[in-house]
């Protein structure tokens, strides 16, 4: 049970490049969230799915898209690499929306614009 | 989601007990306490949550207020691998949805 994977674990882009981050979770769950966790911050959330061909924005959207076509996967695309998107990003999964649910986390990946 | 406030740092010896504190003195009733932590380069892991009654897990204890407005993490016995940024959460059980972060308490253990 791999539990929630990221592909890539570090990549450096230059301006204006675009990107897929790739999220992957073993666990059947049906909610999936992309962070992102900026130096010595909290992680902010960017998109979420509350299912398999559904996405909803989250407190900070703009600049990236996301798509859910399989329930396993969660895709972070950049369409045009800005600086400002310097960060780490962490995909989630969990069983279902709810207070009572725990969220679990993957290692990150490191991206870095220039 | 309702505020939280931890501390920034906190210390403790390696095998004492170590209990974090998060003040929420504007909880509502229907959001449970969650706490996460978040090692050195790693994503956050859950640790535990509750909504009134205090709860114990494998790894920690949560012991929350009678009024709620505050709760403590227990560690019993922190080891080096204990050392985390840990978070305070409130998720509401009517609408909750992403996990809100503050910043969260860096732990430092001493050996």
């Amino acid at each position: 049970n791999a539990g929630v994977t990221q592909t890539p674990k570090f990549r450096v882009l230059k301006t204006g490049q675009s990107m897929t981050l790739l999220c992957a979770q073993d666990m059947n769950h049906e909610y999936m969230y992309w962070y992102r966790q900026d130096p010595g911050m909290g992680l902010r959330l960017i998109h979420y799915s509350v299912g398999e061909g559904t996405t909803a924005k989250g407190e900070v959207p703009d600049g990236y898209n996301v798509s859910r076509l399989k329930k396993q996967n969660f895709l972070l695309g950049l369409e045009s690499a800005a600086p400002s998107q310097t960060s780490v990003y962490f995909c989630a999964s969990s069983y279902l929306r709810g207070a009572s649910y725990e969220q679990y986390f993957g290692p990150g990946t490191r991206l870095t614009v220039t | 989601d309702a505020k939280t406030t931890q501390p920034n740092s906190m210390e403790s010896n390696e095998e004492e007990p170590v209990h974090l504190p998060c003040n929420h003195s504007t909880i509502s009733g229907t959001d449970y306490i969650h706490w996460y932590r978040q090692l050195p380069s790693q994503g956050p892991e859950y640790v535990i949550h509750g909504l009134t009654s205090n709860v114990n897990n494998r790894m920690a204890s949560l012991a929350i207020a009678e009024d709620r407005k505050s709760s403590t993490l227990i560690l019993h016995r922190a080891t080096l691998r204990d050392a985390a940024v840990y978070y305070c959460i409130l998720r509401d059980g009517g609408s909750a949805r992403q996990l809100t972060f503050g910043s969260g308490t860096q732990l430092t253990v001493l050996p």
